[in-house]
C-alpha cells in the first residue's frame, strides 16, 4: 500500500491554541498536498508544497516538508472551532493517483 | 472554477441490487477520473483510475466485476456497485483531472447505504 500515515490520529485542543499534525509517506514525490474534510463531506484543498520547498504558509496554515525523512507537518495557528475537521495529507503519483494519509481528526473546543 | 459533481449524494439500496454513482466534470473535459472509497473515520482509498474510452485500472484488492467503472465521455464516469452488500456501505468520492496542467478536482462524494 502506498498510503501514508498521520499522527496523531485524533487531536483535541482549546480555541486559540495551535494544532500540529504530522504526515509520513512512502514514495518519492513531486509535491504533497493537505486536505480538509468536514464530517461526511468532500475534500477541501488547503495547500500544496513542492518537493523542492521546505516550508510554505497560507493564512493561518504553515506546512513543512522534509523529503529526506519523507515527512510533512501541518500547523494551524490560533485555532478556531470552525477548524474542527479531519485533515489528510496526500501524495500524488506520476499517474496522478492520490494516496492519502490515515488522517488526523481535529476537535477545537470553543 | 472547475467543478466536479457527483450524483446521487445519498443513496440507500437493498442487498443484492445494483446502484450507479455518476461523476461529472461540469466545465472541463476530464481525461482521467479516479474513484475513492472511504469508510467512516478512515482515510480515502483509491479504488480505480478510469481513462476516457478505455478500461479502468483497478487497485490491488478491488474487484472489477463488483465495482464496474465506465468512462464513456470526457465529462462523465460512472461507478456501479453490483450485487450490493451491507459491507459495501461507504462514502465514494471521485476526482477528475483536466487535460491541461493536470489539475485534479474532487467531487463532494456519495454516501451509499446498503440495507
Amino acid at each position: 500500500s502506498q498510503q501514508g500515515e498521520e499522527d496523531p490520529q485524533a487531536l483535541s485542543i482549546q480555541e486559540g491554541e495551535n494544532a500540529t499534525m504530522n504526515c509520513s509517506y512512502k514514495t518519492s514525490i513531486n509535491n504533497l498536498q493537505w486536505y480538509r474534510q468536514n464530517s461526511g463531506r468532500g475534500l477541501v484543498h488547503l495547500i500544496l508544497i513542492r518537493s523542492n520547498e521546505r516550508e510554505k504558509h497560507s493564512g493561518r496554515l504553515r506546512v513543512t516538508l522534509d523529503t529526506s525523512k519523507k515527512s510533512s507537518s501541518l500547523l494551524i495557528t490560533a485555532s478556531r472551532a470552525a477548524d474542527t475537521a479531519s485533515y489528510f495529507c496526500a501524495t500524488r503519483s506520476t499517474g496522478n493517483q492520490f494516496y492519502f494519509g490515515t488522517g488526523t481528526s481535529l476537535t477545537v473546543i470553543p | 472554477g472547475a467543478v466536479v459533481s457527483q450524483h446521487p449524494s445519498w443513496v440507500i439500496c437493498k442487498s443484492g441490487t445494483s446502484v450507479k454513482i455518476e461523476c461529472r466534470s461540469l466545465d472541463f473535459q476530464a481525461t482521467t477520473m479516479f474513484w475513492y472509497r472511504q469508510f467512516p473515520k478512515q482515510s480515502l482509498m483509491l479504488m480505480a483510475t478510469s481513462n476516457e474510452g478505455s478500461k479502468a485500472t483497478y487497485e490491488q484488492g478491488v474487484e472489477k466485476d463488483k465495482f464496474l467503472i465506465n468512462h464513456a465521455s470526457l465529462t462523465l464516469s460512472t461507478l456501479t456497485v453490483t450485487s450490493a452488500h451491507p459491507e459495501d456501505s461507504s462514502f465514494y468520492i471521485c476526482s477528475a483531472q483536466t487535460g491541461a496542467g493536470n489539475t485534479i478536482y474532487f467531487g463532494e462524494g456519495s454516501w451509499l447505504t446498503v440495507v
